[in-house]
């Protein structure tokens, strides 16, 4: 069966440090998603893509957070510097081009920031 | 402004005590309403899409339905595997970009 795939799974970093997350979406799907979920609240958008150009930003802190999905395919999503408020799980999404049905979720990067 | 609230936060049950979960929701143009099952340290699974008043969709021992306002999502029999945060989402028109908007979940834990 198609999953979403996403490293590293877990990740402790300093403040102020670099961090990077993969993600992998279901082939065939050009629509990915990147959420942020705060231990105990629900998922929250950060950037949507559709193919490899940016479709929603707006909930992104560009001063420190990055997306890329230079060939529509899979997707790095980066923070510099972080910051110990960033600590969270990073979820990735996908679903299909032009479909407003579900989207199917990777297992997470859960990051903390010390 | 999309709302979601899920209630009840925290719900334990005996194993074999049915019982229902709450979505309410105010958005501008429901587009769809997803159920996702959370285990800890995972990412959601998708369980169920909603698109209109009235409908109804089984799976095992989960039954969800739509009203205009809310939804619920019905837990009969439960087994202690079925123990998990579950969450709600909805989609709009007038968001557009086909995003999702969650609520917080309900966390389920059913007792043997």
């Amino acid at each position: 069966e198609a999953e979403v795939a996403q490293s590293p799974r877990y990740k402790i970093t300093e403040k102020s440090q670099a961090v990077a997350f993969w993600c992998d979406p279901i082939s065939g799907h050009a629509t990915l998603y990147w959420y942020r979920q705060i231990l105990g609240q629900g998922p929250e958008l950060l950037v949507q893509f559709q193919d490899e150009s940016v479709v929603d930003d707006s909930q992104l802190p560009k001063d420190r957070f990055s997306a890329e999905r230079l060939k529509g395919v899979d997707s790095t999503l980066k923070i510099q510097p972080a910051e110990l408020g960033d600590s969270a799980m990073y979820l990735c999404a996908s679903r299909e081009r032009d479909s407003y049905n579900e989207q199917f979720f990777g297992p997470g990067t859960r990051l903390t920031v010390l | 402004e999309d709302q979601v609230t899920q209630s009840p936060e925290a719900l334990r049950l005996q194993e074999g005590e049915s019982s229902s979960l709450n979505c309410s929701y105010t958005v501008s143009g429901l587009r769809g309403l997803f159920w996702y099952r959370q285990d800890p340290g995972k990412g959601p699974e998708f369980l169920f899409t909603l698109y209109s008043a009235g409908e109804e969709k089984e799976k095992e021992r989960l039954k969800a339905t739509l009203t205009k306002k809310e939804s619920f999502l019905h837990i009969t029999a439960p087994k202690p595997e079925d123990s998990a945060t579950y969450l709600c989402a909805v989609q709009s028109y007038q968001t557009g970009a086909n995003n999702l908007f969650f609520g917080t979940g309900t966390r389920l834990t059913v007792i043997p």
